[in-house]
């Protein structure tokens, strides 16, 4: 079965630590994987997207990502949090080509960051 | 630049009652989706559009009906709202497959 799997449900960290928000992904084609960050109250805003090529991507606000095919990950990160970096983040596939590719995403459960000053 | 915008933001509905929530994107986008958030859950697909005139069924689709009214707007109704029903509802676009989905900023649906 197609899934995403978001391990953390929370996750909090002090100003300035590193952070780092994992991914995993069980899907039969060839994925392209998205992050989406949430804030409260508003809808969802992309940081980064993996196609193909590279496997680590650069995302918008300093977050990066790493495509592991092996692993079937696709795990967050950033260097430094900053105290707006406090939302909801989540992981989504979708099938990259072919018939398979409707455009559709499985959204895993979302992981909740929160930032300790 | 307005994006996706869904309306209403808030609802508040008795059991039995059926309403529209409205969606339309200015992208020129060829594939439009309806998502439900419950905590704990992340996002579950509705209803889907891949292009106009075409519209199928999703993740959970008991209970909702979708009608594709043109490129641009994409609406979904509940004929018959149940409490099961409470939810944050997103609609989303996009132009081609393999490129991001842009959202709305949700209708807050709550149903007595």
């Amino acid at each position: 079965a197609q899934s995403v799997t978001q391990p953390d449900i929370h996750i909090t960290v002090s100003e300035g630590a590193s952070l780092e928000l994992r991914c995993n992904y069980s899907y039969g084609a060839t994925p392209y994987l998205f992050w989406y960050v949430q804030s409260p109250g508003q809808g969802l805003q992309l940081l980064l997207k993996y196609f193909s090529g590279d496997t680590l991507v650069q995302g918008i606000k300093g977050f990066e990502a790493e495509f592991k095919r092996s692993q079937s990950s696709f795990n967050l990160r950033k260097p430094s949090v900053h105290w707006s970096d406090a939302a909801e983040y989540f992981c989504a596939v979708g099938a990259a080509y072919g018939s398979s590719n409707t455009g559709k995403l499985i959204f895993g459960q979302g992981t909740t960051l929160q930032v300790k000053p | 630049n307005a994006g996706v915008t869904q309306t209403p933001k808030f609802q508040v509905l008795k059991t039995g009652q059926s309403m529209t929530l409205q969606c339309a994107q200015d992208m020129n986008h060829n594939s439009m989706y309806w998502y439900r958030q419950d905590p704990g859950m992340g996002l579950r697909l509705i209803y889907y559009s891949a292009s106009e005139g075409t519209t199928d069924k999703g993740e959970v689709p008991n209970g909702y009906n979708v009608s594709r009214l043109n490129k641009r707007e994409f609406s979904l109704r509940l004929e018959s709202a149940a409490p099961s029903q409470t939810s944050v509802y997103f609609c989303a676009s996009t132009g081609k497959r393999n490129q991001p989905q842009h959202f709305g900023d949700g209708t807050r649906l709550s149903i007595l």
